[in-house]
């Protein structure tokens, strides 16, 4: 499928258990994101890749981990959930930065309960 | 430090009403302005941007215009219909290298016939 994807799109799993959520993208877009999105807060920025192999932290990186060992993939990892993590989450990708301009195309979202 | 401040919601408008949701912004540098609309159980689409000052950016009858003198991105429309009912989000790109974006808290609006 043309875009980008997200799996699983529901997910419910016990504090204390590791989660992997994925994404994948077909446009070979360089950069991807995770978000999360709670209620008041909008959307936060988790971790960033400009490029396989080159990730970075945004705004609330703590209890997370990401890798990108190829361009159109950036899996998200909750080492060791907690109830606090219970939030949807939203991978986005965009082209190659070009004077700021570039937008973000959003995945639809994978919607993580931690009991 | 950068940030969208946004109008809180929700907003709920008859048919045809004219629509502003405010959103002011703090950053460095000179940002780009987006506006996000979020569809019931799906991801965030862009809707409209501006990439400098006195731009409007425009789209399905939405427009916004990128005001620097007051840091604002306010979205209007003339005239709403119901199919618009979705949750807003405005953000702007800035940061160290341009890879960091911020977000507003979203604004629900829900249209009623």
């Amino acid at each position: 499928d043309a875009g980008i994807t997200q799996s699983p799109r529901y997910k419910i799993t016990e504090t204390g258990r590791q989660v992997t959520l994925m994404c994948h993208q077909t446009w070979s877009h360089s950069y991807m994101f995770w978000y999360r999105q709670d209620l008041g807060h909008g959307l936060r920025l988790i971790y960033y890749s400009a490029a396989a192999d080159i990730t970075d932290k945004g705004e609330v990186p703590d209890g997370y981990v990401v890798s990108r060992s190829k361009t159109e993939n950036f899996p998200l990892t909750l080492e060791s959930a907690t109830r606090s993590q219970t939030s949807v989450y939203f991978c986005a990708s965009s082209e190659v930065e070009r004077y700021l301009r570039e937008t973000q195309y959003f995945g639809p979202g994978t919607r993580l309960l931690v009991l | 430090g950068n940030s969208v401040t946004q109008m809180e919601g929700p907003v709920t408008l008859s048919e045809e009403a004219f629509l502003t949701i405010n959103c002011t912004y703090t950053a460095t540098g000179y940002p780009s302005l987006f506006w996000y609309v979020q569809y019931p159980g799906e991801g965030l689409q862009l809707l409209l941007k501006a990439t400098k000052a006195d731009d409007k950016g425009s789209n399905k009858g939405f427009e916004a215009t990128y005001r620097k003198e007051t840091t604002s991105f306010h979205l209007e429309k003339g005239s709403v219909q119901v199919s618009d009912s979705a949750v807003y989000f405005c953000a702007l790109r800035a940061g160290r290298t341009g890879n960091q974006f911020y977000f507003g808290t979203g604004t629900s609006l829900t249209v009623i016939p």
